[in-house]
This record gives structure tokens, sequence and C-alpha cells, in this order.
């Protein structure tokens, strides 16, 4: 596509649930990151992928969080047993290289 | 602990007003960018300064970097409804790391 595209655009889950968000990147982006951004907060670094590895992942709040990319394209970020503090807005960009960021419209997550 | 604090965190001006937005660290950044974010849309840089001291225009926007390369403005002149959003700085750490401002809510009033 043209841009970077998420999915699902909002989420509504009960706590303790498993949650799944994907993020497809624009074609031939080498890098693919994850943000989480809550109500009148700036974005909030949570893992980076270089390729198909996660190049930093410093930023994933705990080990309730995970984030793949097998392929090197698209990536999904795992939720597992959520907490009502996961609610926000999950952001994914990606670039070419090092270069400049290309942000998606995000997931919202909202757990009830 | 925001790193970078962005100030004002609102403001509504008239349509035609100038303003002035600041995003100020006690930490030296390799480069600073700004980026625009409309309701329900991720963030879209809008530029990067890389030099202390540089000064980049974008039609009525103007930033600049400070001379110790830890503060950023962002000035408006002849503010339009259509300049309205959040608008957040983010200082570039490493070649992919950024550390983002709370951002500044922006309203213009036609």
């Amino acid at each position: 596509g043209a841009g970077v595209s998420q999915t699902p655009s909002n989420k509504v889950t009960e706590k303790g649930k498993y949650v799944e968000l994907r993020c497809d990147p624009i074609s031939g982006h080498t890098a693919l990151y994850w943000y989480r951004q809550s109500l009148g907060q700036g974005p909030e670094f949570l893992i980076y992928f270089q390729g198909t590895g996660a190049a930093d992942d410093s930023g994933l709040p705990n080990d309730r969080f995970f984030a793949v990319r097998p392929e090197g394209s698209v990536s999904t970020l795992k939720i597992q047993r959520t907490e009502r503090g996961d609610s926000a807005v999950y952001l994914c960009a990606s670039s070419w290289g090092v270069g400049e960021l290309f942000f998606g419209e995000g997931s919202r997550l909202t757990v009830l | 602990t925001q790193l970078l604090e962005q100030s004002p965190q609102f403001l509504s001006i008239q349509e035609g007003e100038n303003l002035t937005v600041y995003c100020n660290s006690s930490s030296v950044f390799s480069s600073l960018q700004w980026y625009r974010q409309e309701p329900g849309e991720g963030p879209v840089l809008l530029v990067t300064v890389v030099t202390g001291g540089e000064v980049k225009k974008l039609k009525r926007l103007t930033f600049q970097f400070g001379d110790a390369r830890k503060d950023s403005s962002l000035h408006i002149t002849a503010a339009q409804p259509g300049d309205t959003g959040l608008y957040l700085c983010a200082g570039v750490r490493s070649n992919y790391q950024l550390i983002w401002g709370a951002g500044t809510k922006l309203i213009i009033k036609p």
C-alpha cells in the first residue's frame, strides 16, 4: 500500500484477554517501530526492528508485551493478560534505513 | 519523566495572530524534529533541524534549533484555522531513538 496500514483501528477488550495488533509497513522499508501514545502525551518508544530482528526492545514495559516481524515486513504486537493501564493508541512507523519515519493511523486499544 | 518539555501545553488564538511553541531539554541531541498530528492520525514530520543555531522556514512556520542543541522553537506567523493540530517535538538521540515531548495542542479560531 501507499502508506503504513494498521489493524484494527479500534479494539475494545476485557481485562485479562490477549490482543494482537498488526502493522503493514510501506513496501521496501527496512525499519519498523512500535510506539504507544496515551492521551495528552507524546509517543513512547516500545520496540524497533531492522529487518526481521528486534534491534532494540528496551521500551517494552514488561514481559506481557511481545512483537514479531517474521518476514521483515508485516509486524504483530502481542499483549497478553491485558490490563486497564494498557489502554492507549499504539502507533506503528516505518522508514528506509534510518530515514524519515512514516506513521500509521494507529490502533486504539481500550481495556475495560 | 519527560526529557523534552514543551510549552505551552495548550494554546487557543484567533486567526491572524502570531505564536511561538517551545521545546526544552537539559540533554543534547544530534538533531531535533517537529511533527504535526491530527486527531485519529499518526504524526507527520514537518522539519528536522541539525546544526546548532539553525533556522528553517516552511511557509509561515519558522523552526529554530538552539546553539547548544538542547532546545528548539516553532514560530507561526499569521496563524490560520488549517494550522490547528497537535505539534510534537522529538529529539534524535541515536540513529533511530526519538525522545518525544508531550505536545502542544493548538487551536486557531476563525
